[in-house]
């Protein structure tokens, strides 16, 4: 099955920096990856997603990078604010698989 | 539309009993996932189930066990109830889970004494 890591485990940034979370996965039949924030109390929410016939999307501030040949992902987010402090999961599904894997999660710190 | 509903939000439960979780997915989903949230543990699945079929199961015991009713929304029950189980224990729902996004309810905080 497949199975999805995540790095770091903890991001500690400044605001107004960049933070990077990376993710490799090991099904080469993996097709979609979301991206998923969960503030302290709440459900994760999805921020963002790709599929494997994109390279890169963005959504404002955050972005997201896939390299299929490599099997890895990557969530970038730019300009970070406080309210960015949260909880980050990656996940990898194939289309013939019913549910995602999760990676362990980042938690992301943004210093004011 | 609405989002993906738990009830109840928080539980207070002793060691040996039984607990029944309640997920109304969100209009026009018909899969629904259950999934354990422990800090050491990250997201582990349950089970998924998908027009009152169970299509899929994780690797939990068998005193987990869900159902889903004819309108999707979906319940899970743990019997026997160990100090291990205390977890956030959140509900996903989907289209048709096929490789679609999953969107997450608030969860239900179990806590076992």
């Amino acid at each position: 099955g497949e199975n999805v890591e995540q790095h770091p485990s903890t991001l500690s940034v400044q605001e107004g920096d960049s933070a990077v979370i990376k993710c490799t996965y090991s099904d080469s039949a993996s097709n979609y990856f979301p991206w998923y924030k969960q503030e302290l109390g709440k459900g994760p929410q999805l921020i963002i997603d790709i599929r494997s016939n994109v390279g890169e999307k963005k959504d404002q501030r955050i972005a997201v990078t896939l390299n299929k040949t490599a099997k890895h992902f990557s969530l970038h987010i730019t300009e970070t604010q406080p309210e960015d402090s949260a909880v980050y999961f990656c996940a990898g599904q194939s289309g013939g698989s019913y549910i995602p894997t999760f990676g362990r999660g980042t938690s992301l710190i943004v210093h004011p | 539309k609405a989002g993906v509903t738990q009830t109840p939000r928080y539980l207070i439960k002793t060691r040996g009993q039984q607990v029944t979780l309640s997920c109304s997915p969100i209009s026009g989903h018909r899969s629904v996932s259950w999934y354990q949230q422990t800090p050491g543990q990250g997201l582990q699945f349950l089970f998924e189930y998908f027009s009152e079929t169970q299509r899929n199961k994780g690797n939990f015991p068998g005193r987990f066990s869900g159902r889903q009713f004819s309108n999707s929304r979906s319940e899970m029950n743990v019997s026997t109830l160990e100090l291990g189980d205390s977890a956030l224990y959140l509900c996903a729902s989907s289209l048709r889970g096929d490789g679609e996004t999953q969107y997450f309810g608030p969860g239900t905080r179990l806590l076992v004494l």
